[in-house]
């Protein structure tokens, strides 16, 4: 099984601000199959990125993905009030089962 | 639009089985797989199975073999997940997940509050 970790667990920063959120995995994995989600509390979680670095439909472009084989980043460059949320990674490599990073909770500093 | 409705909150003992349900509509609803994902109390997001809408055909993680079953109804655009002998640590919010492509999860529904308590 391949383990997600990321890090930091909890990123405090203002609006405007940069944001970089760090997804590592145990093993490398195949075609950089890679998702990013966007998780608020009572919502449903929104795909953000899918491939490691492809946008979603709907997604502003502040939103970027990168990385390749174990290291993989999402990055928000100028944070809006509504981007402060929790935000997990996804891998979906050939074999099951899909696993989850435990999330990184972006909040207002 | 894409939408998923998911059925309401349960609160089941020990031991119990729960059996939610999840409706589709804005899309052909065998033309994409489902998944079903759970999120337990400050845990990370769980994959637990899926089902190919258009076959029936499913998979499910070994965590949960034997206790999982996923099904669907096609004439009523809808995926159940039914788990059996439900213990304390089951009790999470579970979503369903419409999978795009490749594995990722374009659209999730709402979730479903499941409290397994004695």
């Amino acid at each position: 099984e391949i383990v997600l970790t990321q890090s930091p667990a909890t990123l405090s920063l203002s609006p405007g601000e940069r944001a970089a959120l760090s997804c590592r995995a145990n093993q490398s994995f195949s075609y950089n199959y890679l998702a990013w989600y966007q998780h608020k509390p009572g919502q449903a979680p929104r795909l953000l990125i899918y491939g490691a670095s492809t946008r979603a439909t709907g997604i502003p472009d502040r939103f970027s993905g990168g990385g390749s084989g174990t290291d993989y980043t999402l990055t928000i460059s100028r944070l809006e009030p509504e981007d402060f949320a929790v935000y997990y990674c996804q891998q979906y490599a050939a074999s099951l089962p899909y696993t989850f990073g435990q999330g990184t909770k972006l909040e207002i500093k | 639009q894409v939408q998923f409705v998911q059925s309401g909150a349960e609160v089941k003992k020990p031991g119990a089985s729960v059996k939610l349900s999840c409706k589709a509509s804005g899309y052909t609803f065998t033309s994409y797989p489902m998944h079903w994902v759970r999120q337990a109390p400050g845990q990370r997001l769980e994959w637990m199975g899926w089902i190919n809408t258009a076959n029936g055909k499913t998979a499910y993680s070994q965590k949960f073999q034997g206790r999982i079953t996923v099904t669907r109804d096609t004439s009523a655009s809808t995926v159940y997940m039914e788990l059996r002998n439900q213990k304390s640590e089951d009790t999470a919010v579970y979503y369903c997940a419409r999978e795009k492509g490749w594995g990722y999860f374009d659209h999730w529904g709402q979730g479903t509050l499941v409290t397994v308590s004695s």
